[in-house]
């Protein structure tokens, strides 16, 4: 199993400039969380979704953020425009059924907005 | 108040020796109860999961959970320093369907394990 999948790795980028992050599951999987963790606030939840379908955005921290899951095999959260506030790691996770907490962690993306 | 608290840190402790990693959470419908472990600069693993009051033990890691003072912990016996991380406490609350798998996780501590 190759594990949830993300990309880019890394991302620079300058303020005002539009920045996709995208994510694959591991197939079978219906939730997919996204997660942002800094020093200051460790990690937090911004948006989950159950078989494709949003459930819960309340950790989206502005209009700014966007996210979607076409399909079962792909999410993107997109932010626009990015601000210098918006480093951090970026976490997708996925899980399998009313399981809670056994959540896989793709490897992240680090985001650094100049 | 944030809703899940842990001790920073770091946490110090000689190889071979047990480390005591604790988290209080503060919603009172928080039912299951998470430790992640963290690698610096990679993603954070499940190690254990505890849902019920009383110890779990795997292997060498025991997870307690004590709901009526609130708190959680997890002990690592024998530890390594292959054990030296960052470990997250995560709580579930379950008040409904809108709230499963709506992790809330604690800031971590930092364990160095030396030899």
């Amino acid at each position: 199993d190759a594990g949830v999948i993300q990309s880019p790795r890394h991302e620079v980028t300058e303020m005002g400039q539009e920045v996709t992050l995208r994510c694959k599951p591991i197939s079978g999987h219906d939730y997919l969380f996204w997660y942002r963790q800094t020093m200051m606030r460790g990690l937090e939840l911004l948006i989950y979704f159950n078989n494709n379908v949003p459930i819960d955005d309340s950790g989206m921290p502005e209009d700014r953020f966007s996210a979607k899951m076409p399909n079962a095999s792909f999410s993107t959260l997109k932010i626009q425009p990015s601000e210098p506030r918006d480093s951090a790691v970026y976490f997708c996770a996925s899980s399998l059924g009313l399981l809670g907490g056994t959540q896989y962690f793709g490897p992240g993306t680090r985001l650094l907005v100049l | 108040q944030k809703e899940v608290e842990q001790n920073s840190g770091p946490l110090s402790v000689p190889e071979g020796a047990i480390a005591s990693l604790n988290c209080t959470y503060s919603d009172r419908v928080s039912q299951s109860f998470f430790w992640y472990r963290q690698y610096s600069g990679k993603s954070p693993e499940l190690i254990m999961s505890i849902y019920s009051n009383g110890d779990k033990e795997d292997g060498r890691f025991t997870a307690q959970l004590n709901k009526a003072s609130q708190y959680v912990s997890l002990l690592i016996r024998d530890s390594q320093p292959s054990d030296s991380a960052t470990y997250l406490c995560a709580a579930e609350p379950f008040a409904g369907g809108t709230s499963y798998g709506k992790l809330t996780f604690g800031q971590g501590t930092i364990l160095t394990v030396h030899p």
